[in-house]
């Protein structure tokens, strides 16, 4: 089926260390985001890319980096996770910045940084 | 600071009757806005859009208010239905940003 896909969906993790989430899409999406939701937050967003090679930052970008070396794959690492960073993450895509169809959206990863 | 407020975590409506689930913003540059529906442990899916340009659009059984003046949308679901039990988030973009930002999400129940 077209659409988003996150790996993994959980993951438990120890104070400083690291580790990587992928999205992958597979509608030639140039727009992808990763955002993250915590209770009372909504959703921010963390970084984006307006198409492969490129990444922005977002709202919240202290603590993760991003990278984009091939258009259907979009990575968020976090390099030494702690504690603020348990939270569940989205990976959304989108052909245009502003489109009326809004964006599709991954099911999640869920983060538990212990 | 919020940019997209949702001030009512949680409605409860009849099967049947409307839902109305509100959104404010205070970003004047915001000119497009989006809602999203989401069911536990799944992403948020897209429901309807409108642009400043309008102040009504109607997709079923779903309608979207846009008041710029009162920097104010709402959502209107007639007749709700026990499906449409989920979180909604409103969202927002300006012409010059490269971003949607969220509210806090309208958890709806709708009761059989």
């Amino acid at each position: 089926n077209a659409g988003v896909t996150q790996t993994p969906k959980f993951r438990v993790l120890k104070t400083g260390q690291s580790m990587t989430l992928l999205c992958a899409q597979d509608m030639n999406h140039e727009y992808m985001y990763w955002y993250r939701q915590d209770p009372g937050m909504g959703l921010r967003l963390i970084h984006y890319s307006v198409g492969e090679g490129t990444t922005a930052k977002g709202e919240v970008p202290d603590g993760y980096n991003v990278s984009r070396l091939k258009k259907q794959n979009f990575l968020l690492g976090l390099e030494s996770a702690a504690p603020s960073q348990t939270s569940v993450y989205f990976c959304a895509s989108s052909y245009t910045r502003q489109t009326a169809y809004g964006y599709t959206f991954g099911s999640g990863t869920r983060l538990t940084v212990v | 600071d919020q940019q997209v407020k949702q001030n009512s975590p949680s409605l409860s409506v009849q099967e049947g009757r409307i839902s109305i689930l509100n959104c404010d913003y205070t970003n004047s540059m915001f000119d497009y806005f989006l809602w999203y529906k989401k069911y536990p442990a799944e992403g948020p899916t897209f429901l309807i859009s409108i642009s400043s340009i309008k102040d009504k659009n109607e997709d079923g059984r779903f309608t979207v208010f846009l008041n710029k003046s009162a920097k104010h949308l709402s959502l209107h679901i007639v007749p709700s239905q026990p499906g449409d039990s989920a979180v909604y988030f409103c969202a927002a973009s300006g012409d010059t940003g490269n971003q949607f930002y969220f509210g806090t999400g309208t958890s709806l129940t709708v009761i059989p």
